[in-house]
């Protein structure tokens, strides 16, 4: 599996957009980039995943370079309840199989 | 529905004890995943079964460590002659192999975990 990197620590005005970044330059071609978050105390929550193409939820949307090297995920409209970490893995596609690392925390503040 | 459960959702051992920890994955899921995130770590990745294919068994950190999966449904992790650097929230995840907007991408469901504590 692919190693990706996040900046440890982003801040975030209430009501802004969070861009979240994430590199994954050695990434393989069938692995996708999946994103999830954890919030304190909790268990991971998925947010999105993609492949080559941009994707977009209810919850965000997942900018994927052409190159597929590097990702941004972007909430939209950032609430004091999306303070978490998010994690940016990028994983088989055939097991599923995710591979954390240390994430990035968010901080939004009021 | 029903999401992924674990139980006990707290457990407290002595050194040296066995223990199990359970998890049931969301009905009609065919992957489930067992994961550990030891106090301030991130998430480490322990085993993962998939259908009646053999289990992926790579994250195990020691032999003292096993999992089974019985029926296709409910898994157990056992920890044999606990550590105190066992201590950590055991999470289990499962997943559906069903195609969704992205074939061969879907997201796994987690559990609340179990907070082992080895004294």
């Amino acid at each position: 599996d692919a190693k990706t990197t996040q900046p440890p620590s982003m801040d975030c005005a209430e009501g802004r957009a969070a861009n979240l970044p994430c590199n994954h330059s050695t990434i393989s071609g069938n692995e996708y980039v999946y994103w999830y978050r954890q919030i304190h105390s909790q268990g991971p929550q998925y947010i999105i995943h993609g492949l080559k193409n941009n994707e977009t939820n209810e919850m965000a949307s997942l900018i994927i370079t052409e190159d597929r090297k590097s990702s941004t995920l972007i909430l939209p409209h950032a609430t004091l309840r999306d303070t978490a970490v998010y994690y940016c893995i990028a994983g088989s596609s055939n097991t599923g199989k995710l591979i954390f690392g240390q994430g990035t925390t968010l901080q939004v503040k009021p | 529905g029903a999401g992924v459960s674990q139980s006990p959702s707290n457990k407290v051992t002595e050194k040296g004890k066995d223990v199990e920890l359970r998890c049931d994955p969301i009905s009609g899921h065919t992957a489930l995943y067992w994961y550990r995130q030891s106090l301030g770590q991130g998430l480490e990745f322990l085993i993962y079964f998939q259908g009646n294919s053999a289990p992926d068994k790579s994250g195990l950190p020691s032999d003292r460590f096993s999992a089974e999966r019985t029926g296709g449904s409910v898994s157990t992790l056992t920890i044999q002659r606990t550590q105190q650097e066992d201590s950590a929230v055991y999470l289990c995840a499962s997943r559906t192999r069903t195609s969704g907007r992205l074939e061969g991408g879907n997201e796994q469901f987690f559990g609340p975990g179990t907070r082992l504590t080895v004294l």
